[in-house]
């Protein structure tokens, strides 16, 4: 079974560009969630997609944004990228389904903004 | 406010013996607990979790033991090998009454394990 997958692996912007990132969860995984991970915060809960609908949303502005296909990939957004930006961002996947589920991270994608 | 700690930064151990991994909660809503491991740019790796109804949970190598009036859950690796050397992440989630956590874990600092052969 394919793990997560992100896409691109690594990505050099300017300072009030946007970005895209693209993360396709394990095959029959409903909920996609995202992550930040930098030196300083560690990880950090971005938001939780579920059947295409945001159902939890982390500490992070407006700037950040993302949304979910019918097919459970996902993708994220920011807008005006500020240098505070540079991050690993991390989507992870689960069933969503009983109680408890673990979630799988993909590799990640690597932002520096310039 | 960081809910979850991992007040190890560093932890050194030898091969073969036990490694001892702790974390510390504060937010009694707290159901569910995983720990991962992750290497310099890559994902981190589910290992092994735990529910709040559980006091230990084993597989393989791994064990996690939970202590839910003292908010401390503790990873062992036995026994430790080379290839453990890695960041190690505690994790912890509330479900809601539906029994479902809407994705959001919330993260430790990480501890730095080396194993040394």
């Amino acid at each position: 079974k394919a793990g997560v997958t992100q896409t691109p692996r690594y990505l050099i912007k300017t300072r009030g560009q946007q970005v895209t990132l693209s993360c396709s969860p394990i095959s029959g995984h409903r909920s996609v969630s995202w992550y930040q991970q930098t030196p300083g915060q560690g990880l950090q809960f971005l938001f939780e997609y579920f059947s295409e609908t945001q159902r939890n949303k982390g500490n992070f502005p407006g700037r950040f944004s993302g949304r979910q296909f019918s097919n459970s990939r996902s993708e994220m957004n920011v807008s005006t990228l500020e240098l505070g930006d540079s991050a690993l961002y991390l989507c992870a996947s689960s069933r969503s389904s009983g109680t408890y589920n673990e979630q799988f991270f993909g590799p990640g994608t690597r932002l520096t903004v310039l | 406010d960081q809910q979850v700690k991992q007040n190890s930064p560093s932890l050194s151990v030898q091969e073969g013996r036990i490694s001892i991994l702790n974390c510390d909660y504060t937010n009694s809503m707290f159901d569910y607990f995983l720990w991962y491991k992750k290497y310099p740019a890559e994902g981190p790796t589910f290992l092994i979790s735990i529910s709040s109804i559980k006091d230990k949970n084993e597989d393989g190598r791994f064990t996690v033991f939970l202590n839910k009036s003292a908010k401390h859950l503790s990873l062992h690796i036995v026994p430790s090998q080379p290839g453990d050397s890695a960041v190690y992440f505690c994790a912890a989630s509330t479900t809601n009454a539906g029994g479902t956590s809407y994705g959001k874990l919330t993260f430790g600092q990480g501890t730095i394990l080396t194993v040394h052969p």
